[in-house]
């Protein structure tokens, strides 16, 4: 069935440092692909989103890009803040499905 | 333009009661979808409203039921609580429209505690 596996936290960094969440997927066809943040207390706000391979999914510095031959969906920024730390959650939509498939989840704390 | 918005924010009842949880959607979305989040876990999808029927289901025992309204807003009821049912609850909302299952805005969810 579909599934997504997320790199399991909690992931502690220093301000300024390069970013890695590692995502992958199982799914039959060409699902979409998402990242989603929740920042405690909140509920789940879209951060990007790619919808078929080879798309790259962008917004706030961060950054994924939809690896078709390796069911990749791996999030990256540059350089994160303090304002990052929270709770980030890879997702699927299959192309014939409605409902979205998520990740455990990956805690990212940023220290100054 | 309002997002989606849920009530109550927080909720206690002890094992056996029903409690119901309220969506509203925002504004010109007309499909509504609810998850299950668990502590430290992602969310699970329950079930999906469009135009008042329910649309897909995930694998939720029969005591999980809802309701959608002619304003698109939406009920998860839930009978006979158990202890594994505290969770935060998250309703989705979606516009309409072809792919429009891509575009789903989260509320804030509600917190149950089952005691």
């Amino acid at each position: 069935g579909d599934s997504v596996t997320q790199m399991e936290g909690p992931v502690t960094l220093s301000e300024e440092a390069f970013l890695t969440i590692n995502c992958t997927y199982t799914a039959t066809g060409y699902p979409s692909l998402f990242w989603y943040v929740q920042y405690p207390g909140e509920g789940l706000q879209l951060l990007l989103k790619a919808t078929k391979a080879d798309d790259k999914g962008s917004n706030k510095g961060f950054e994924a890009t939809y690896r078709k031959e390796t069911t990749s969906f791996h999030l990256e920024k540059g350089s994160v803040q303090v304002s990052d730390s929270a709770v980030y959650f890879c997702a699927l939509i299959p192309n014939t499905g409605n409902q979205f498939y998520f990740g455990t989840g990956t805690s990212l704390t940023v220290i100054p | 333009e309002t997002g989606v918005t849920q009530s109550p924010t927080h909720l206690i009842k002890t094992r056996g009661q029903q409690v119901t949880l309220r969506c509203s959607s925002q504004s010109g979305h007309n499909t509504v979808s609810w998850y299950q989040q668990a502590l430290g876990q992602g969310p699970q999808f329950i079930f999906q409203y469009y135009r008042e029927e329910e649309n897909g289901r995930g694998n939720f025992p029969p005591r999980f039921s809802g309701l959608q309204f002619p304003n698109y807003s939406s009920e998860l009821n839930v009978n006979a609580l158990e202890l594994d049912d505290s969770a935060l609850y998250l309703c989705a909302s979606s516009p309409p429209g072809t792919g429009s299952y891509n575009e789903q805005f989260f509320g804030p969810g509600t917190r149950l505690t089952v005691l």
